[in-house]
């Protein structure tokens, strides 16, 4: 059984500002986790992803996520934010040969002026 | 490539019409997914076919849903009656990899 925690329903930040929206995972096996980002009344778009290898993940737009195992986390950064990185951001996971992706709450993202 | 493709993106019905819901998956991708996202329940998976077969349908909420897959480049989710509780976005990905996948600008469906 897998879970995605994201913690912080609503994140404001400056523009400029460093992002860092958190996501804890639980998983029973070796997990793959996703960030993906929703613009409003779009699909859900990828940013980046973790399988195996290296733990830190650059994605696009300037995103990265770490992957820390041992306080089961994957949580998502980006140096300065831009106004259009304002969006609905969820972190997702999904274990070993599983298809089935486990989505987070998702965290809202408003990049102020 | 297109991306997926969902349709219609809007449709308004009232309570206890058939909805059907279509999808067209990203050519060469073997997976489909059917989401269903609100407010209340955030992002929901419904069903999802590998090779045009239902792997794992236990998200379907009621015997009312039924999702069908006739060919590699066709999927639709149908909701009959609908209710005003089905009133949701309802997604559409498909995915080649375990890795990633690709989802389609969704379809908002109104129920009254």
């Amino acid at each position: 059984a897998q879970s995605v925690t994201q913690l912080g329903s609503h994140v404001s930040v400056s523009e400029g500002a460093l992002v860092l929206l958190r996501c804890n995972y639980s998983s029973s096996v070796p997990p793959y986790l996703f960030w993906y980002v929703q613009y409003p009344n779009q699909g859900l778009q990828l940013l980046l992803k973790y399988t195996t290898g290296a733990t830190l993940v650059k994605g696009i737009n300037g995103f990265e996520a770490e992957f820390k195992k041992s306080e089961t986390s994957f949580h998502l950064t980006k140096p300065s934010a831009h106004m259009s990185d304002a969006a609905e951001y969820f972190c997702a996971v999904s274990g070993g040969s599983a298809r089935q992706l486990t989505f987070g709450s998702g965290t809202q993202l408003t990049v102020l002026p | 490539d297109a991306g997926v493709i969902q349709s219609p993106r809007h449709e308004v019905t009232e309570m206890g019409q058939e909805v059907t819901l279509r999808c067209k998956p990203i050519s060469g991708h073997d997976y489909l997914f059917w989401y269903r996202q609100t407010m209340m329940r955030g992002l929901e998976l419904l069903i999802y076919f590998n090779n045009n077969v239902p792997i794992d349908d236990s998200g379907m909420p009621e015997d009312r849903f039924s999702a069908k897959m006739p060919n590699a480049s066709f999927s639709t989710l149908k909701i009959q009656p609908s209710e005003p509780r089905d009133s949701a976005v309802y997604f559409c990905a498909s995915s080649k990899t375990v890795y990633e996948q690709y989802f389609g600008p969704g379809t908002r469906l109104t129920v009254t």
